[in-house]
């Protein structure tokens, strides 16, 4: 069974550019959840979506923002790169994103702001 | 507020060692809790998962302890090996409401361990 597979593993943009993440899910999983991950913050929650619905949100400003397809990709996308934006960026995927179901985190995309 | 705090911050122990971890939370509604194993540059990897009626898991030489009374938690690793090095991330899910289909993560316990 295929895990968590986010792309591109590695990104360099420059400020003012903006970049798309993706993640594909684990087959079956309908929850795609996503983090940010910085060194000073640890890892932050971005949002979270199901059934092609954003159920919750974060407190980060509306740069940051992000969809679910039908087949429960997610894609994240960040406007108007600042270089406090260079991070680790990971998804989780979970059946329902309720309860005991497990989470199950992908290898992240490592964004790098110049 | 709903947060999560792990200590210690940092942690060098020798081969062979155990050492115990410290979770305190104050998220609510509360669903569960989990352990988490984040090698540098990669995702976390579960390690357990525990309700609030639970008391105690095993993984292998992993242990978490639960009192969801005072909203604390412990990660006790024994027989430490050098692949343990890793930083350990206590993550709190949440059950309705604002808090529902989100994960509170502590900011880790960098743990080394030393030949």
């Amino acid at each position: 069974k295929a895990g968590v597979t986010q792309t591109p593993r590695y990104l360099i943009k420059t400020r003012g550019q903006q970049v798309t993440l993706s993640c594909s899910p684990i087959s079956g999983h309908r929850s795609v959840s996503w983090y940010q991950q910085t060194p000073g913050q640890g890892l932050q929650f971005l949002f979270e979506y199901f059934s092609e619905t954003q159920r919750n949100k974060g407190n980060f400003p509306g740069r940051f923002s992000g969809r679910q397809f039908s087949n429960s990709r997610s894609e994240m996308n960040v406007s108007t790169l600042e270089l406090g934006d260079s991070a680790l960026y990971l998804c989780a995927s979970s059946l329902t994103g309720q309860g005991n179901t497990e989470a199950f985190f992908g290898q992240g995309t490592r964004l790098t702001v110049v | 507020k709903n947060q999560v705090e792990q200590s210690p911050q940092s942690l060098i122990i020798l081969e062979g060692k155990n050492c115990t971890l410290q979770c305190n939370y104050t998220v609510s509604p509360f669903s569960n809790l989990r352990w988490y194993k984040q090698d540098t540059g990669r995702g976390p990897v579960s390690l357990t998962i525990m309700t609030f009626s639970e008391n105690t898991k095993s993984n292998g030489r992993y242990t978490a302890t639960l009192d969801a009374d005072t909203k604390q938690s412990s990660l006790h690793i024994t027989a430490s090996q050098l692949s343990d090095s890793a930083s350990y991330i206590c993550v709190v899910s949440g059950r309705s409401g604002s808090t529902l289909g989100r994960l509170y993560f502590g900011r880790g316990t960098q743990l080394t361990v030393w030949p």
